[in-house]
């Protein structure tokens, strides 16, 4: 059972370079999310996405892009790396609440991946 | 605002049952409680939800006062492996609520 896999799981990226942070999930989830993770802190909302070709942005969306467009994937864009975005990236998935398979008072986790450890020097 | 109130750490005995608490006295009555841990350098991982009533699976159980302003996550025979991070998250059952983790207890087992 894969589940969440992230790639790459870590990196090293200039200041000014560009790279795409990949989250698949082989659990015919409906809902992606992208947290970032820095020391001392919980985890916050990026990005996130209730379904394919929709994306809607989290607590702390400035500096990233993402897309989905495969319901399995979902993609989150580094344009320009700074300092301030060196972090733990984190990729979940969930179950819709409203997914007519399951039980209507049912409440289904996040599940997530291991990690991307990315460094901005 | 924070949603929860946790104490920052934690030991246990290892075999023991480690009580984890947690407030949340504004809960709102559609809100669940969820805890995840986050074992060092993995992503965090789902361990129990509920709602009004005490819960219990596999790993854990719950436990929510009546008027919903706190909860106890119980571990009932701790191992090492339980060394972790502890959040505590209330949040909508709308799927696309964010979960706010916090800074969580640190539970440590002791051998």
């Amino acid at each position: 059972n894969a589940g969440v896999t992230q790639t790459p799981k870590f990196r090293v990226l200039k200041t000014g370079q560009s790279m795409t942070l990949l989250c698949a999930q082989d659990m015919n989830h409906e809902y992606m999310y992208w947290y970032r993770q820095d020391p001392g802190m919980g985890l916050r909302l990026i990005h996130y996405s209730v379904g394919e070709g929709t994306t809607a942005k989290g607590e702390v969306p400035d500096g990233y892009n993402v897309s989905r467009l495969k319901k399995q994937n979902f993609l989150l864009g580094l344009e320009s790396a700074a300092p301030s975005q060196t972090s733990v990236y984190f990729c979940a998935s969930s179950y819709s609440p409203t997914d007519p398979t399951l039980n209507l008072n049912s409440n289904q986790p996040q599940h997530f991946g291991d990690g991307t450890r990315l460094s901005i020097l | 605002d924070a949603k929860t109130t946790q104490p920052p750490s934690m030991d246990c005995a290892e075999g023991r049952a480690a009580n984890l608490p947690c407030n949340h006295s504004t809960i709102s009555g559609n809100e669940y409680v969820y805890w995840y841990r986050q074992i060092h350098s993995q992503g965090p991982q789902y361990i129990i939800h509920g709602l009004k009533n005490n819960e219990t699976n596999e790993m854990a159980s719950l436990i929510i006062t009546e008027d919903r302003k706190s909860s106890t996550l119980i571990l009932p025979h701790a191992t090492l492996r339980d060394t972790a991070v502890y959040y505590c998250i209330v949040a909508f059952n709308f799927g696309n609520e964010k979960l706010t983790f916090g800074t969580g207890t640190r539970l440590t087992i002791i051998p």
